[in-house]
C-alpha cells in the first residue's frame, strides 16, 4: 500500500529556509494531489497547501509569501520549502495524499526553529 | 476562510458512555466535513469524511452527522482506547481549516 515518509533538517536557524521532503512508496505521485499540514503546540493543525502534478499549487494565504511546493516524479517525492522562518514555524510537518488530508498521511517530521 | 469552532475543548466520560463533539462552521458549507482521531506521537487518522461516511476499517461506534454550519461527531459507547484527541476539518473551501481539537479522557 502507499506509504509516505517525511524527512527534514530537524533544526533550522531563524531567518533561514526550512526544506522538508515527502518520499512516496507503493504508488506514484503522478495524478494525485498532495497536501502539507503542520502541527504546532500554539496553533494546532494548520493546512499549508497542496500540489498536483508539479504544476498546480495552492498555498494558504497565511504562508503564501514564504512557501514553495514542488514534485520530483523521478524520485517520487514531494517537497516543501518555507523561507524566512521564525520560532512560530516550529512544528511537526506532515504530508498527506489528497486535496485536504484524507486517509493517507506520513508520520511527520519535527522541525525546530532556534538559534 | 471558514473558521471551525469545536467544542468542548476537553471532555471526561466513562467507558460505555455516549460522547458527542460538535463543530460549528463560520459560514454555510456543504457536507465536506471530516473528523480525525490523533493519538500521542501519531499523525491524525481520518474516521469520518463528508460529515457522515465512516472510513473503511473504523469501528461502527463512531458516527458523524450535520449540515450547513453545525456538525456532530458521536461515539456511541466509549472504549478505553478512544481516550485521545479529536479534530474536525472542513474541506469545503480553500484553505482547509481545522477545529481546535477535543481532548477526551476516561473517568
Amino acid at each position: 500500500q502507499v506509504q509516505l515518509q517525511e524527512s527534514g533538517p530537524g533544526l533550522v536557524k531563524p531567518s533561514e529556509t526550512l526544506a522538508v521532503t515527502c518520499t512516496v512508496s507503493g504508488g506514484s505521485i503522478s495524478g494525485f494531489y498532495w497536501s502539507w499540514i503542520r502541527q504546532s503546540p500554539g496553533k494546532g493543525l494548520e493546512w499549508i497547501g497542496y500540489i498536483f502534478n508539479s504544476g498546480t499549487t495552492y498555498y494558504n494565504a497565511s504562508l503564501r509569501s514564504r512557501v514553495t511546493m514542488s514534485a520530483d516524479t523521478a524520485k517520487n517525492q514531494i517537497s516543501l520549502k518555507l523561507t524566512s522562518v521564525t520560532t512560530a514555524d516550529t512544528a511537526v510537518y506532515y504530508c498527506a495524499r489528497g486535496r485536504w488530508g484524507g486517509p493517507i498521511w506520513g508520520k511527520g517530521t519535527t522541525v525546530t526553529v532556534s538559534s | 476562510d471558514i473558521q471551525m469552532t469545536q467544542s468542548p475543548s476537553s471532555l471526561s466520560a466513562s467507558v460505555g458512555d455516549r460522547v458527542t463533539i460538535t463543530c460549528q462552521a463560520s459560514q454555510n458549507m456543504t457536507n465536506h466535513l471530516n473528523w480525525y482521531q490523533q493519538k500521542q506521537g501519531q499523525a491524525p487518522k481520518v474516521l469520518i469524511y463528508d460529515a457522515s461516511n465512516l472510513e473503511p476499517g473504523v469501528p461502527s461506534r463512531f458516527s458523524g452527522s450535520g449540515s450547513g454550519t453545525h456538525f456532530t461527531f458521536t461515539i456511541s459507547s466509549l472504549q478505553p482506547e478512544d481516550a485521545t484527541t479529536y479534530y474536525c476539518q472542513q474541506s469545503d473551501s480553500l484553505p482547509r481549516t481545522f477545529g481546535q481539537g477535543t481532548k477526551l479522557e476516561i473517568k
